[in-house]
């Protein structure tokens, strides 16, 4: 599973709340991302870091921000909760496995529900 | 453009068949990686096989081969003998060499019958 955990794996909450998601890693991997899981969309990219404090927006950054102030976490955060956040969110890191092949490992995700 | 395209939203495919999953992708990198992932109902991301679009032969891992076909630019997954187990979603993935992104497709739901 490449180290990855989502904190938490289930959450439901209100319109308007913020609501704080948490990836950790145990490897030291420098790329680290966040993506939203949708039926008929697939995955799509909201976030993603390259290091410490260094962070980027994906094609769905829209009410989300996040921050990674030590290698191993990247906290995803949605700062007033909506219903089309609800939503089911991956994170993961890309490793280098050799001869130009540089994979993502995933986290086991993180269901949303935002009521 | 979406970069990654999968037109097949639901497949079926008889226990013991082959069955191919269709991926097309859109790049002007030269360098680039193409992945297929599955996902069964338990809901994880699991890698199944990389394809580089400079490697000259087509990836195989186990029953999972990818058709590569560069000027066509398409990537299809290719399950031989298919087992119950293949049932799942299966998304198709492109990382750019110059890039550190992941482009994923809408993904295929597989279902395997007996």
């Amino acid at each position: 599973d490449a180290g990855i955990t989502q904190s938490p794996r289930h959450k439901v909450t209100e319109t308007g709340t913020p609501v704080t998601l948490r990836c950790h890693q145990t490897e030291n991997h420098r790329y680290m991302y966040w993506y939203r899981q949708d039926p008929g969309h697939g995955l799509r990219l909201i976030h993603y870091s390259y290091g410490v404090k260094d962070t980027d927006k994906g094609e769905v950054s829209d009410g989300y921000s996040v921050s990674r102030s030590k290698t191993e976490d990247f906290l995803l955060t949605l700062e007033s909760a909506t219903s089309s956040q609800t939503s089911v969110y991956f994170c993961a890191i890309s490793v280098f496995q050799g001869a130009g092949n540089t994979e993502a490992f995933f986290g086991q995700g993180t269901r949303l529900t935002v009521v | 453009a979406q970069k990654i395209t999968q037109t097949q939203p639901g497949m079926f495919v008889q226990e013991k068949e082959a069955v191919t999953l269709d991926c097309t992708y859109d790049t002007s990198d030269p360098s680039y990686g193409l992945f297929w992932y599955k996902q069964p109902s338990s809901g994880e991301m699991i890698f199944l096989i990389y394809q580089g679009s400079y490697d000259q032969q087509n990836a195989t891992e186990g029953r999972y081969s990818l058709n590569f076909q560069k000027a066509r630019k398409s990537a299809n997954l290719v399950i031989s003998a298919s087992q119950l187990g293949d049932s799942a979603m299966y998304f198709c993935a492109m990382r750019e060499g110059g890039g550190n992104q992941f482009y994923f497709g809408t993904g295929t739901s597989l279902t395997v019958i007996p």
